[in-house]
């Protein structure tokens, strides 16, 4: 199947500090990418959807000043965590679909974000 | 939205047992996809399957769309099969719904 690619797996940074996730899609291209947050124990929460060359669309009660998303391409898109603090500390995964009428999501192998 | 609710929360299994997971969605879906969560957070696309019946292996998956379920059907348990068991639907902007999962532990 497709793969989706998410760097950093695994990231800890201090608190007020930025940290960037990337999602590839890397055998096909996406010109619509998702981000979610999971907190543990929980379901997956859609965050925001990414579209290539244009503004994120981001969902309800989700800062988009906080939680920047870049789509510069039709295989990258980025999230930035700005000014991070111990709340956002989650564990963040983002998703491509492929196909028309017969859509598929593929997922990022996630990132765990720990805000010391 | 669309609702998607998942039974049961919770279901511990001696190995080698069989189980059935279910996954009832409120609204009509364009697609509905079983997904198996690891212990290290990611997500295993286990069935595309919006409609009939798929079987890989000792899984196998049957929606019934015009009743808004579907099935995830795991035979032979293994301790491996331990992990979250999410299904997911595609009602339309592509947005997948997540149901809140299936946490499954077997026990050898």
């Amino acid at each position: 199947g497709a793969v989706v690619s998410q760097h950093p797996s695994r990231v800890i940074c201090k608190s007020g500090t930025s940290v960037k996730i990337e999602c590839r899609s890397l055998d096909f291209q996406a010109t619509t990418m998702f981000w979610y947050r999971q907190f543990p124990k929980q379901s997956l929460m859609l965050m925001a959807t990414s579209n290539e060359g244009s503004k994120a669309t981001y969902e309800q009660g989700v800062e988009k000043d906080k939680f920047l998303i870049n789509h510069a391409s039709l295989t990258l898109s980025t999230l930035t965590v700005t000014s991070a603090h111990p709340e956002d500390s989650s564990f963040y995964i983002c998703s491509a679909l492929i196909g028309g009428v017969n859509t598929e999501a593929f997922f990022g192998q996630g990132t765990r974000l720990t805000v010391v | 939205g669309i609702q998607v609710e998942q039974s049961p929360p919770d279901l511990i299994l001696q190995e080698g047992a069989n189980s059935t997971l279910r996954c009832n969605f409120s609204d009509s879906v364009n697609n509905l996809q079983w997904f198996h969560q690891n212990p290290w957070g990611q997500l295993i696309n286990l069935f595309y399957i919006p409609s009939g019946t798929k079987q890989n292996g000792r899984l196998s998956a049957t929606t019934v769309a015009t009743e808004r379920y579907s099935l995830l059907y795991i035979s032979s348990s293994q301790t491996t099969d331990s992990g979250v068991y999410f299904c997911a639907v595609l009602p339309n902007a592509g947005k997948s719904t997540f149901g809140d999962g299936t946490t499954l532990t077997v026990k050898p």
